[in-house]
């Protein structure tokens, strides 16, 4: 069984910190998705890796896809309170295609 | 952008009835859909994952008898929660992927309660 381990799960910082989510697994995934979801509403994609090693920038959203694609990270520059919610990440299995989701973290980001 | 509509938002119903919820995809076909349970604050469990015009398979632990998924057409899968009781309550969200796309894209969610 495929499983994905984020951390931390949950997180409050002030604005203008910095911070980074890790998502960990001990199986290799074929592409991995970050998302991020308001209270009441689906996730929405925010990226995808797919290339081991691979480095993705969104504005002040870095995301690492580790070199055995086992592994990623999300790192935001100077959160600011509209960063705050619920970020999860999600592994496609290689042989299911099934996504596959972290326990998610829950930002709050305070002015 | 690949859109997903999850109808209804939310329902009320009472315990013993049974509630369908319905995920489109609008602008591109959806050769495989999931469903996933969210409890509040946590993450998303998959409960089955549908092929088009083929049985949906269900993940461990999930009753296929309570949790009716139909997979019918490219555009359209729908889930029916038979027999509701209260400890279904829940926010069940949907999520396509098709067209040659990579990525599955998410419905809005549907919250449901059974009083």
């Amino acid at each position: 069984t495929q499983l994905l381990e984020q951390s931390p799960q949950f997180l409050s910082i002030q604005e203008g910190e910095n911070l980074t989510v890790y998502c960990n697994s001990s199986s290799v995934f074929s592409s991995l998705q970050w998302y991020r979801q308001e209270p009441g509403e689906g996730p929405v994609l925010l990226v995808t890796v797919v290339t081991g090693g691979e480095v993705k920038k969104l504005k002040r959203l870095t995301f690492q896809f580790g070199d055995a694609r086992k592994d990623s990270s999300l790192h935001i520059t100077a959160a600011q309170p509209g960063d705050t919610g619920l970020y999860l990440c999600a592994g496609a299995g290689s042989n299911t295609g099934k996504l596959i989701f972290g326990q998610g973290t829950t930002l709050q980001v305070k002015p | 952008g690949a859109v997903v509509s999850q109808h209804p938002s939310w329902v009320i119903c009472k315990s013993g009835t049974s509630v369908k919820i319905e995920c489109r995809s609008l602008d591109f076909q959806a050769t495989t859909m999931f469903w996933y349970r969210q409890f509040p604050k946590q993450s998303l469990m998959l409960m089955a994952t549908s092929n088009e015009g083929s049985k949906a398979t269900y993940e461990q632990g999930v009753e296929k008898d309570k949790f009716l998924i139909n997979h019918a057409s490219l555009t359209l899968s729908t889930l029916t929660v038979t027999s509701a009781h209260p400890e279904d309550s829940s926010f069940y969200i949907c999520s396509a992927r098709g067209g040659g796309l990579t990525e599955a894209f998410f419905g809005q969610g549907t919250r449901l309660t059974v009083v």
